[in-house]
């Protein structure tokens, strides 16, 4: 499989769950970013990781916890999440961290 | 603080027609600029990416020119297509001092009809 992919393509959640998002890359690059999209916003980015170290974290809420066990895998666990939290996470990645990035499909996720 | 504004909001043409999609930002201190499509409930595809010393960029029927002085960046689709439908969003990395982060626009919406 190539290019950058993410798991699950969906997933609805109550608020009181926890689950996770994940986002492996297959192009050897060394930077990895979670990006939210809401209805009618631009993309907002959340979390920058920069050789597995984080190096942005975009005033995101603690109900958001980003890990990077290593350069190809990146996650996102989600706890007691809020309705307007709903919307789709998108994952990148790029060479490094000033290059082109990459996107990945999104995981549309709904909070309910 | 950067902002990217992209006009307009939603374009539908006939099939075959030129267009061009406008998209403009407030601090011309930027280190490059992308231009993506996005399908409906999909990711971001990259469609041009422009160095702030270049001044165009050309893929097939795609041409992004960039005028960094005055803020601005077009992508120019020649001879439409109904598969050019899509959200095309433009986003400019604000130069090296901010690191990581990409600016982007809300986008246009384009529907070319068959």
């Amino acid at each position: 499989e190539t290019g950058v992919t993410q798991t699950p393509r969906h997933l609805v959640m109550g608020m009181t769950n926890k689950k996770s998002l994940k986002c492996e890359q297959h192009l050897g690059h060394n930077a990895m970013y979670w990006y939210k999209q809401s209805a009618k916003k631009p993309l907002e980015l959340m979390f920058v990781y920069s050789l597995e170290e984080r190096v942005e974290n975009n005033s995101v809420p603690s109900r958001f916890s980003p890990e990077c066990p290593n350069s190809s895998h990146l996650f996102l666990h989600l706890h007691t999440l809020q309705p307007e939290d709903s919307a789709l996470y998108l994952c990148a990645s790029s060479q490094d961290s000033l290059d082109e990035q990459y996107f990945g499909p999104g995981t549309r996720l709904t909070v309910t | 603080k950067q902002e990217v504004t992209q006009i307009p909001a939603a374009l539908s043409v006939p099939e075959g027609e030129n267009l061009v999609l406008n998209c403009s930002f407030t601090d011309s201190a930027i280190y490059n600029l992308q231009w993506f499509r996005q399908d409906p409930g999909k990711g971001l595809t990259s469609l041009l990416l422009i160095q702030s010393s270049q001044r165009e960029q050309t893929s097939g029927r795609l041409n992004a020119s960039l005028d960094k002085s005055s803020g601005r960046s077009t992508l120019y689709i020649a001879a439409s297509q109904p598969g050019d439908s899509a959200t095309y969003l433009c986003a400019v990395r604000p130069g090296k001092e901010y690191g990581n982060k990409l600016v982007f626009g809300a986008g246009t919406i384009l529907r070319v009809k068959s």
